[in-house]
């Protein structure tokens, strides 16, 4: 069974500084990865989604890598804002069960003014 | 374009109370799901849909009943309503398999306490 691992839970960082956001997955048998955030009360926004031919995806200050070899993906956001406090979340969609996406718990992260 | 959207948002169901939480989308979206967010333990899937008259089981799907008779319906069915149903409820819907097109669109969710 698929399952999906986001390190750390939390995270608090000062205005200004890079964020580094980890998900890591046991199959690496994927069809994609989806990186998503959620406010507080809301629902989730996606904001980059990256094939499993892939290696990256950009956009704006957001920038996702796929190592599918390592079972690794990795989501850095440069120059943080106190608006890019949420949670975000990482989605794996399997290759062999194509409706069944698997989600991580999630990192909330928090930047300071 | 409203893109998904679900009803009610809040909803307080005593314990054997049935209930149906409504998901419409406007996107001719085949794909369609519903997942429970709960503390601690992320989104897990509870039902999904591939296209009208197809469904299939998630990984919490005991308790929960869904049909899927047109493209932009889903709804979920609560049979006979549980403390352990508490939770916060998410509609999902997508484009089927097919490279770039699978960008997943999520519902505002349903706040379902059931006492």
């Amino acid at each position: 069974k698929q399952e999906v691992t986001q390190i750390p839970a939390a995270l608090s960082v000062p205005e200004g500084e890079n964020l580094v956001l980890n998900c890591s997955f046991t199959d690496s048998a994927i069809y994609n990865l989806q990186w998503f955030r959620q406010d507080p009360g809301k629902g989730l926004t996606s904001l980059l989604l990256i094939q499993s031919s892939q290696r990256e995806q950009t956009s704006g200050r957001l920038n996702a890598s796929l190592d599918k070899s390592s079972g690794r993906s990795t989501l850095y956001i440069a120059a943080s804002q106190p608006g890019d406090s949420a949670t975000y979340l990482c989605a794996v969609r399997p290759g062999g069960s194509w409706g069944k996406l698997q989600f991580g718990a999630g990192t909330q992260v928090v930047v300071t003014p | 374009n409203a893109g998904v959207t679900q009803t009610p948002k809040f909803q307080v169901l005593k314990t054997g109370q049935s209930m149906t939480l409504q998901c419409a989308q406007d996107m001719n979206h085949e794909y369609m799901s519903w997942y429970r967010q709960d503390p601690g333990m992320g989104l897990r899937l509870i039902h999904y849909s591939v296209g009208a008259g197809i469904t299939d089981q998630g990984e919490v799907p005991n308790g929960y009943n869904v049909s899927r008779s047109t493209t932009e319906d889903f709804p979920l069915r609560l049979l006979s309503a549980a403390p352990s149903q508490t939770s916060v409820y998410f509609c999902a819907s997508s484009y089927a398999q097919g490279a770039g097109r699978n960008t997943i669109y999520f519902g505002e969710g349903s706040w379902l306490t059931v006492v």
